[in-house]
């Protein structure tokens, strides 16, 4: 039972564009969300979080979002260029502990 | 700082063997974490501790063992192998007590397992 879920494996986007990525949550008692860059044949590296007593964290160019009603959150990256292109995960924790993942979403962003 | 190392970082077992990865880190991080990613499939968590001497299940843990003797280490073991492990396997460690900044995790570069 997948309980993050980033719907979209996929997109492209044009340099200096907006990306927006999406990702989707079932539990409720998630209190902590983080979203993860990889590149191939490396681990993920931490990129921006949020805590649930919040709807937005800005990082420079990275955003993140949280809609607690509507169970989603989304990163926005802005200006997009081409050292973004990587997978992002999107992953939560109800209290620190255990961390729940997402599939992914492939990011490339086209010079 | 290394940060997390693990090894090794390609391996073939034979189906029915036994082996150890290994993962450590030098950041005297509290918590630390295995997971395993199947292709196109997200990080699925099989075992985690939150210091030495506790450890406990994720969502995936049959099939493997972990122990904790020191803050650095965290040994997955692997015991009778099936194709079914096929995976590549991360480990990553936070800080885990402080402000929520500590939910951040740092992860090894990873082990690509191939049980055939």
């Amino acid at each position: 039972d997948q309980q993050v879920k980033q719907n979209s494996p996929s997109l492209s986007v044009q340099e200096g564009r907006i990306s927006i990525l999406n990702c989707d949550y079932t539990n409720s008692m998630f209190d902590y969300f983080l979203w993860y860059k990889k590149y191939p044949a490396e681990g993920p590296t931490f990129l921006i979080s949020i805590s649930s007593i919040k709807d937005k964290n800005e990082d420079g160019r990275f955003t993140v979002f949280l809609n607690k009603s509507a169970k989603h959150l989304s990163l926005h990256i802005v200006p997009s260029q081409p050292g973004d292109s990587a997978v992002y995960f999107c992953a939560a924790t109800p209290a620190g502990n255990q961390f729940y993942f997402g599939t992914g979403t492939s990011l490339t962003v086209i010079p | 700082n290394a940060g997390v190392t693990q090894t090794p970082k390609f391996h073939i077992l034979k189906i029915g063997q036994s082996m150890t990865l290994q993962c450590t880190q030098d950041m005297n991080h509290n918590y630390m974490y295995w997971y395993r990613q199947d292709p196109g499939m997200g990080l699925k968590l099989i075992y985690y501790s939150v210091g030495a001497g506790i450890t406990d299940k994720g969502e995936v843990p049959n099939g493997y063992n972990v122990s904790r003797s020191t803050t650095e280490d965290f040994p997955l073991r692997l015991e009778l192998a099936a194709p079914s492990q096929t995976s590549v396997y991360f480990c990553a460690s936070r800080l885990g007590q402080g402000p929520s900044s500590s939910y951040e995790q740092y992860f090894g570069p990873g082990t690509r397992l191939t049980v055939t």
